[in-house]
């Protein structure tokens, strides 16, 4: 079983909807990660959570640490925010590693 | 500002053909480095990952080693390719004592045929 659990694995929504990613671990973290790669395969950073809640622009992600879940959220979706959205956990530790859910693969279509 | 450079981004190699993927981070000091490989289907996976020059260590058992000839510098290598070599590498670096936030290069496609 994988430590880090992504639901769905593909995700097809229409222009403005309102999306949900999920994320379950099964460690305790120090911190999570939500993370865009696009079809290059280039991956960027969209948030680093340790509790409670972000926003940036459209995008909100939330972590319960008792509940070891994490959601991101994307609201008014538009075409451009189809990708692979992936889930990271970061271990406790000196060093910095990540381990990866497999991904959500978004299709939001015009 | 901080920039990470990984080359090439693409590249076709007949299995046994040996394998030298660059990665260079710009704007920073004594960075975390890191290789990950995504394989077909699969999530990221920690390969190596370096605290400092000449510090490499293993997270899996490969056909694959990494070298950190400089600060900045991480080398993903193979003396002989395999087909199950074939994946996308990305390289990644994080400064531990800040947010601790990871940032990733683009990546390369290496198909081994």
């Amino acid at each position: 079983k994988n430590e880090v659990e992504q639901s769905p694995q593909n995700l097809t929504a229409q222009e403005g909807e309102f999306i949900t990613i999920n994320c379950s671990y099964s460690v305790g973290i120090s911190a999570l990660h939500w993370l865009q790669q696009h079809p290059g395969g280039g991956i960027v950073s969209l948030f680093m959570l340790s509790s409670g809640k972000k926003k940036h622009g459209r995008l909100i992600a939330t972590i319960n640490i008792q509940e070891k879940h994490s959601s991101l959220h994307i609201t008014a979706s538009h075409p451009r925010d189809s990708a692979v959205y992936i889930c990271a956990v970061r271990s406790g530790g000196s060093n910095y590693k990540l381990t990866f859910g497999k991904g959500t693969l978004l299709t939001v279509n015009p | 500002s901080q920039t990470i450079h990984q080359w090439p981004a693409t590249l076709v190699q007949p299995v046994g053909s040996p394998l030298s993927l660059e990665c260079t981070v710009e704007g920073t000091s004594n960075p975390n480095l890191y290789w990950y490989r995504q394989a077909a289907g699969r999530g990221l996976q920690l390969l190596f990952y370096s605290v400092g020059i000449g510090q490499i260590s293993s997270e899996v058992p490969q056909n694959l080693s990494a070298s950190r000839p400089q600060d900045r510098q991480f080398i993903l290598s193979s003396k002989k390719l395999l087909l199950s070599d074939s994946g996308f590498y990305l390289c990644a670096w994080s400064v531990e004592v800040l947010r601790g936030e990871a940032f990733f290069g683009q990546g390369t496609r290496l198909t081994v045929v």
